[in-house]
Formats: structure tokens, C-alpha cells, sequence
């Protein structure tokens, strides 16, 4: 079983759609959740963290359920421009080291 | 800006070459990190250093080697390639502590090497 899961996708969604994600982790000592975005051909990038309280950044929201191990990415008001593969990545405690989801692709059509 | 640069971006090579890449970061960062993307399987960890002359593997460290002899610099290596080993590199940097405090880590663009 894969540490990291998610939903490959690919979702495709029309402009101005609501859509999420899900990502379950399976080690309880991870400690610390991102979300990061990759274009094609280009190297992953920070979204957003994710705190246990939820935490929302524009049109980005982001969830931890620590009991139920995962995490949810939630993005409203669509753009064309949010057309790209979103990976859940967490932290393992006393570690610096980040373990991927294979990432969820989102293609967002006019 | 941090700034992560990994030299090479495209690269061919042909099998059992021994194939470099490089990768400095501008940020004084003490961790550093080589992983390969490839369609499915996501990005793997093949070494990190959290230190000069540190190194630790990661999860498929087979068939691959690293150096860093600066804190600014750390090289990935490929003693004798392999088609296997046609794939996205990916180089990426974090200061002690920087995941777990929930800080990010920083990418390099990425180096494509296809192993002919």
C-alpha cells in the first residue's frame, strides 16, 4: 500500500465548477501536509499547507482529518488556468523528509 | 528568491555512460535532495544530505551515487547508465527543520535524461 494516496484523475471540470480532492496518508507519525501544484514539464510548487484547523487561501481550501488520516484540497470558482496535476505530500515526524502522492490531475475546460 | 539550478535540463545518453547532474541552491540551505519523477509512480527519493560530505539514501538509491563536498552543491551521479533510469530529475532544498515545521521545500526545474 502506497504511504501517499490519491485519485489520478484526470478531473475535468467546467470554469467556474467547485471541485476536490482527497488524499489519505497511512503513517500515523506523519506530522506536517502540503499541497503542491506541478505544471506540465515543470517542477512541483507550493500550494498551500494544511493545518488541522483548516485553512483556506482564496479560492483554495484545504482540510486535515487526522482520525480518518487524510486531507481534502478543495478549489471553488474554477480557472482555466488552475489546469494542473495537485500533490498531497506529507511530512513524517523528526524527519525532513517528504513523502508524494502520485498527484491528482485537473483539467478545467471553457 | 530561492533559487534552485540544476544545470543540465535535457540531456541523452547512451547506455553504461557515467552521467552527472548537478544542482546548487542559493538559500545557505543545510538539506538537499535528489528525486526522479516518472508517470505513475510519482516522485521517489533517491538520496539526501543533510550536511557537507552527509549523505543518507532514500528510497531507490540503487545504481546512483551523490557528492556534496559544498553546502551550496549536490551532484547526482549514474555510474554506468541504464535505460531504467530514463526519467525526470528533480533537485530540491530545505532548511534543518523545514518540513516538519511546516516550511516548503524548493525545486530545481528539473533535468530530462533519456538513456539510449
Amino acid at each position: 500500500r502506497k504511504e501517499v494516496e490519491q485519485d489520478p484523475g484526470p478531473f475535468n471540470v467546467p470554469e467556474g465548477a467547485t471541485v476536490a480532492f482527497n488524499c489519505t496518508y497511512s503513517n500515523s507519525a506523519s506530522q506536517s501536509f502540503f499541497w503542491y501544484r506541478q505544471d506540465c514539464r515543470k517542477e512541483p510548487k507550493l500550494l498551500m499547507s494544511v493545518y488541522s484547523s483548516g485553512n483556506e487561501d482564496g479560492r483554495f481550501t484545504a482540510q486535515l482529518n487526522r482520525a480518518s488520516q487524510y486531507i481534502s484540497l478543495l478549489i471553488r470558482d474554477s480557472k482555466l488556468s488552475d489546469s494542473a496535476t495537485y500533490l498531497c505530500v506529507v511530512n513524517i515526524r523528526n524527519t525532513d523528509k517528504l513523502i508524494f502522492g502520485t498527484g491528482t490531475r485537473l483539467q478545467v475546460f471553457p | 528568491d530561492v533559487k534552485v539550478t540544476q544545470s543540465s535540463r535535457y540531456l541523452v545518453k547512451r547506455t553504461g555512460e557515467k552521467v552527472f547532474l548537478e544542482c546548487v541552491q542559493d538559500m545557505d540551505h543545510e538539506n538537499m535532495f535528489w528525486y526522479r519523477q516518472d508517470p505513475g509512480l510519482g516522485l521517489r527519493l533517491i538520496y539526501f544530505s543533510y550536511d557537507v560530505k552527509m549523505k543518507e539514501k532514500g528510497d531507490i538509491p540503487e545504481g546512483y551515487s551523490v557528492s556534496r563536498e559544498k553546502k551550496e552543491r549536490f551532484s547526482l551521479i549514474l555510474e554506468s547508465a541504464s535505460t531504467n533510469q530514463t526519467s525526470m530529475y528533480l533537485c530540491a532544498s530545505s532548511s534543518i527543520g523545514g518540513a516538519g515545521t511546516g516550511n516548503t521545500i524548493y525545486f530545481g526545474e528539473g533535468s530530462w535524461l533519456t538513456v539510449v
